[in-house]
């Protein structure tokens, strides 16, 4: 069974850092891309930033704006966002994301989904 | 950047009837690479439907999608009380990833 376990989350004031972390299992991580979705509190899900398999290439939402870094560490089963500059509209539930695969496409659709951590930032 | 907008925003039933619900995308999406979510409160989302119309592993039956090129439709036949929940509808024809805004379903 596929887990995705995901930490890092708290209250954080505003243009401070923070890591986020995901631990994976149930599933051969190295052979997946990852990604992280987040949602706004009672709004909609945000794709944030994906990560193919052995992080040859990455992709972040506009709204990043270089503020957050994503990267995994395969021998960990290990993803993570690191996020700087936090800004109160950051504040929401990081998920951690599976890809499924899809034939020629790299950036494709979830099919498994951690249970998001929270990130509320606030002075 | 495709937008997506779902419709309606609520869609007010009862168990064992039809819900019907849209998602319509800004520019056509190639391939139907469309997906369907759902989410109870408290709970991450769970993969539905992809390629518009392919079912999920242990999606039931009376979950369906159809759709091309702009206009997509997840249908479920007969809603059942676990039913009601938020649909979101995703495109991955070409990044950013995007979602549409949600319907929620409910009783």
């Amino acid at each position: 069974e596929v887990q995705l376990v995901e930490s890092g989350g708290g209250l954080v004031q505003p243009g401070r850092s923070l890591s986020l972390s995901c631990t994976a299992s149930g599933f051969t991580f190295d052979d997946y891309t990852m990604h992280w979705v987040r949602q706004l509190p009672g709004r909609g899900l945000e794709w944030v930033s994906g990560i193919t398999s052995n992080s040859g290439a990455i992709a972040y939402a506009d709204f990043v704006k270089g503020r957050f870094i994503i990267s995994r560490d395969n021998a960990k089963n290990s993803l993570y966002l690191h996020i700087t500059r936090l800004r109160p509209e950051d504040t929401a539930f990081y998920y951690c994301a599976k890809a499924r695969r899809v034939e020629g496409v790299r950036w494709a659709l979830f099919d498994s989904w951690g249970h998001g951590t929270l990130v509320t930032v606030s002075s | 950047e495709i937008v997506l907008t779902q419709s309606p925003g609520t869609l007010s039933l009862s168990p064992g009837e039809r819900a019907t619900l849209s998602c319509r995308a800004s520019l056509s999406i190639r391939n139907s690479y469309l997906a369907w979510y759902q989410q109870k409160p408290g709970q991450a989302p769970r993969l539905l439907i992809y390629g518009a119309s392919s079912r999920a592993t242990g999606i039931p039956d009376r979950f369906s999608g159809s759709g091309s090129g702009t206009d997509f439709t997840l249908t479920i036949s007969r809603l059942e009380p676990e039913d009601f929940a938020v649909y979101y509808c995703q495109q991955y024809d070409s990044s950013p990833l995007t979602f549409g805004g949600g319907t929620k379903v409910e009783i």
